[in-house]
């Protein structure tokens, strides 16, 4: 079975650019998430999807994050325009869906912002 | 809301001795409990969780847990570490029912394993 995909793995960009992030989940997994994770800090959820709707994109920067998974199953993180504080590592995960509380998660994705 | 609080940011310890990383949560509500690795340049990995039943769960790589509910604790052991071992660890805790948390998990700021020769 294959696990969950993301793409680029690193990513070096100057502030006020902008950068997306790709994730393909696990085949049949409803339910997909965004975390950002901090050096020296634990995974911080950035937004829930199940199927293509939003559950919980609360902790969501909106005036420069932005999020879709138009049809279901792959996804798209943006950023627009990134701040030297967006400088982590974006992670994503996916779920078979409610009341399933495993997530396998992606290798994430490395951002430097300069 | 939750909140975790793993009380060791590293632990560095000798191969074949035991480990013990201590996790600590606060939560107005019942909740699931997780402990994953992370190997450098990885993603996170599902050691083992306690969804309900025994307070004891044991997971991969011989790593066990056990939830005390009256400390509001999940600390993670293993009689015996190698030097494979050696990681970052996060314990998480999930609401169990109710809301848009449902399934959400919040992380610990995680604790550096670090197995020497």
């Amino acid at each position: 079975e294959a696990g969950v995909a993301q793409s680029p793995r690193y990513k070096i960009i100057e502030k006020r650019q902008s950068v997306a992030f790709w994730c393909n989940p696990i085949s049949g997994h409803a339910t997909l998430y965004w975390y950002q994770q901090i050096l020296g800090q634990g995974p911080k959820l950035l937004i829930q999807f199940q199927n293509n709707g939003v559950v919980d994109d609360s902790q969501l920067p909106k005036d420069r994050f932005s999020a879709e998974r138009l049809k279901g199953v792959d996804s798209t993180l943006k950023i627009q325009p990134a701040k030297l504080e967006d400088s982590a590592v974006y992670l994503c995960a996916s779920s078979l869906g409610w009341g399933s509380y495993e997530q396998y998660f992606g290798p994430g994705t490395r951002l430097t912002v300069t | 809301a939750q909140s975790v609080t793993q009380l060791d940011s590293q632990v560095p310890v000798f191969e074949e001795a035991p480990v013990e990383l201590r996790c600590n949560y606060s939560s107005s509500v019942s909740v699931y409990l997780f402990w994953y690795v992370q190997y450098p340049n990885q993603g996170l990995q599902l050691l083992l969780k306690y969804l309900s039943g025994s307070t004891l769960v044991k997971g991969i790589n011989g790593f066990e847990a056990e939830f005390n509910k009256s400390q509001t604790s999940f600390h993670l052991r293993k009689p015996s570490v190698h030097i494979s071992d050696t990681a970052e660890y996060f314990c998480a805790v999930a609401q169990t029912a109710g809301g848009t948390s449902y399934g959400k998990l919040t992380f610990g700021q995680g604790t550096i394993l670090t197995v020497h020769p």
